[in-house]
């Protein structure tokens, strides 16, 4: 089974520059996440889609941070403009439907993106 | 607001020893609570979890202890090996709230040769 696959891997922008992230999750996985994790700390959900639709946004700065998925597949998520505070990896995890009720339910996490903001 | 808080913040064990991650919440709507394992440069990856019905849930070396009227779990790596270094992260999620996942703040475990 072929792994959350996230690109680019690293990025480095000037603040107020824009930039966005992509993420194609696992086949057949419904529900796609985007979490930011700020060095040293756990990761933070931003927004949580289930086929194409927000489920919660609740923790995503919207007056410079958005997010789609692309007919219930890929997704992005665009930072415009971009500040100093942004800079931290940005994960991407999917999960199966109707899933939760296994012993090991979980979330499948990508390798992330590393933006630094100088 | 940390919705799971984890400790210690970092742990150096001998390599055969017993490594022991805590950690407690507060949110008694949570119903699953997994542990993920990160390795520098990589996503986190699930190692193991447990829901508020049992009380300790083992898996080869590693083992979660669950105490719910204590609102506290914790990670044990029983013969903890160099290859076992790495970021440990608590987490918490209740099916009520969307099943999005909540982190504690990560434990750095070093086992040293």
């Amino acid at each position: 089974e072929a792994g959350v696959a996230q690109s680019p891997r690293y990025k480095i922008i000037e603040k107020r520059q824009s930039v966005a992230f992509w993420c194609n999750p696992i086949s057949g996985h419904a529900t796609l996440y985007w979490y930011q994790q700020i060095l040293g700390q756990g990761p933070k959900l931003l927004i949580q889609f289930q086929n194409n639709g927000v489920v919660d946004d609740s923790q995503l700065p919207k007056d410079r941070f958005s997010a789609e998925r692309l007919k219930g597949v890929d997704s992005t998520l665009k930072i415009q403009p971009a500040k100093l505070e942004d800079s931290a990896v940005y994960l991407c995890a999917s999960s199966p439907p109707g899933d939760r009720g296994l012993p090991n339910y979980g979330y499948t996490f990508g390798s992330g993106t590393r933006l630094t903001v100088v | 607001q940390q919705q799971v808080k984890q400790s210690p913040q970092s742990l150096i064990v001998q390599k055969g020893g017993i490594s022991i991650i805590n950690c407690a919440y507060e949110n008694t709507a949570f119903d699953y609570f997994p542990w993920y394992q990160q390795f520098p440069g990589k996503g986190p990856a699930l190692l193991i979890a447990i829901r508020p019905d049992v009380s300790e849930k083992k898996e080869g070396r590693f083992t979660i202890s669950f105490n719910k009227s204590a609102k506290q779990f914790s990670l044990h790596i029983m013969d903890s090996q160099p290859g076992d270094s790495a970021t440990y992260f608590c987490a918490a999620s209740a099916e009520a709230g969307a099943n999005n996942l909540f982190f504690g703040t990560g434990t750095r475990l070093t086992v040293i040769p």
